[in-house]
């Protein structure tokens, strides 16, 4: 098993919908969970840190945590196609950030 | 308070030249992580360092590639000998601790080999 699993292709949602990404990872140790946007040429950029299990939002994105079965998600309410990007799930793991290979998000308008 | 500043922003090599790429970390961080990216691909770890230790250098091909991070100025990621298959982002990524702490990516340096 990958360390950090993001499969779903890319994503096309309608301005205004929910995008939701999901990510599992290996490592039943890990306390710590990121999610990073990353746009097309840019670097990435630290959008949601979650560390207990449930619920936590900041503005429109909510990350979601469980531990139990090992995947953390992210949800983007009221999608705009400025939210138009990778998004990265990051875990910590030994010596490093260990990265999903993203999920695509394209905000339709 | 500067985020991560990497430089040049660009670079490029004729094939068998050095590549020498430049981080500097956020104010108080101590820790310097650098990753490789090449298009439509995931972020790669090279190696972890603090301040005058390599911590971890599993990510980082044996020949070629080192890396350092001196008690003064930027760390440094050094690329002897470039061969086009170099040609990729390079990100640094800093944090006030280990990697259960928040990181923080600077702009990254696009690398070209022709």
């Amino acid at each position: 098993q990958k360390e950090v699993e993001q499969n779903s292709g890319p994503l096309s949602v309608p301005e205004g919908a929910i995008a939701s990404l999901n990510c599992t990872y290996s490592d039943r140790g890990s306390q710590s969970f990121f999610w990073y946007r990353q746009y097309s040429g840019k670097s990435p950029e630290l959008i949601m840190s979650i560390y207990s299990n449930g619920d936590k939002e900041d503005g429109r994105f909510t990350a979601q945590l469980n531990k139990a079965s090992q995947y953390v998600s992210l949800l983007i309410r009221d999608s705009q196609p400025s939210d138009s990007a990778t998004y990265l799930c990051a875990v910590p793991l030994d010596n490093r950030l260990a990265f999903g290979k993203g999920n695509q998000v394209v905000v339709i308008p | 308070n500067a985020g991560v500043m990497q430089n040049p922003r660009h670079l490029v090599r004729r094939r068998g030249q050095e590549a020498r790429l430049r981080c500097s970390p956020m104010k108080g961080h101590s820790h310097v992580y650098w990753y490789r990216q090449l298009p439509e691909e995931g972020l790669k770890f090279m190696v972890y360092l603090q301040k005058e230790n390599i911590i971890d250098e599993s990510g980082m091909p044996k020949e070629r590639f080192s890396a350092e991070f001196p008690k003064e100025g930027p760390s440094i990621l050094r690329i002897q000998q470039v061969v086009r298959g170099d040609s990729a982002a390079y990100f640094c990524a800093s944090s006030p601790g280990q990697w259960n702490t928040e990181a923080f990516f600077g702009q990254g340096t696009r690398l070209t080999v022709v």
